[in-house]
């Protein structure tokens, strides 16, 4: 069975601190993808990234930066010069399955980071 | 754009009531889900259509009937709720192993 650990269930940083935030995963599967949504207050969630198992390549997007490192089974996401809006519940995902499950794809979440940045 | 819309933002309901959650997309995705989040939790996955045919029921209680008329729209019909099954439900759009898209959600309130 697939699981994501989020260990750090709250964090809070002074604006423009950078900050990362962990995620491991467990999956029998050799293809995978692994996704970071955002989660605002209004409640929406909001997709960020998506990595594949077969891409290892690290990612920069603006302030934000993820490290995907299959050995440790993580994919960390960090925030460069944190602002207040980055302030939110940041879920990690992991969906299993090669492509072949078409409507029957899950997606399992971790717990969630919540993210607080102190102006 | 929001290119997944869900009605109403809120909604308050008796437990003897009937009500609907409707969720609309415009992204072409062929495959629609239903999730319940509680507060500090993680979404948990209730639903998923797959082409308009239902493909995951995850153990659901019967007072909540999804419906898919057709590959836009999904609606989840809500009846004899109780104080429990008050959340947020999340409606998403995607095409098999790519990125799913959440709606804004509905936050429901059972009294």
């Amino acid at each position: 069975a697939q699981k994501v650990t989020q260990a750090q269930t709250e964090i809070s940083v002074v604006e423009k601190e950078d900050v990362t935030l962990d995620c491991v995963y467990e999956t029998r599967d050799t293809t995978y993808y692994l996704f970071w949504y955002k989660q605002p207050p209004s409640g929406e969630l909001v997709f960020l990234i998506r990595r594949n198992s077969f891409d290892e390549q690290n990612e920069i997007s603006g302030r934000y930066s993820w490290n995907f490192q299959k050995s440790t089974s993580s994919f960390n996401f960090t925030i460069t010069a944190s602002q207040v809006v980055d302030s939110a519940v940041y879920f990690c995902a992991l969906s299993e399955g090669g492509g072949y499950n078409f409507g029957n794809e899950k997606l399992t979440f971790g717990t969630g980071t919540r993210l607080t940045i102190i102006p | 754009d929001t290119e997944v819309t869900q009605t109403p933002k809120h909604l308050v309901m008796g437990m003897t009531n009937k009500k609907s959650l409707k969720c609309e997309q415009h992204m072409g995705h062929r495959a629609m889900y239903w999730y319940k989040q509680k507060a500090k939790k993680p979404p948990e996955l209730m639903f998923v259509y797959s082409y308009e045919k239902l493909s995951i029921n995850e153990s659901v209680p019967s007072r909540f009937s999804p419906e898919c008329p057709n590959s836009s729209l999904l609606n989840l019909h809500l009846h004899a709720l109780q104080p429990e099954d008050s959340a947020l439900y999340l409606c998403a759009t995607g095409t098999g192993q790519e990125t799913q898209y959440f709606g804004p959600g509905t936050r429901l309130l059972v009294l």
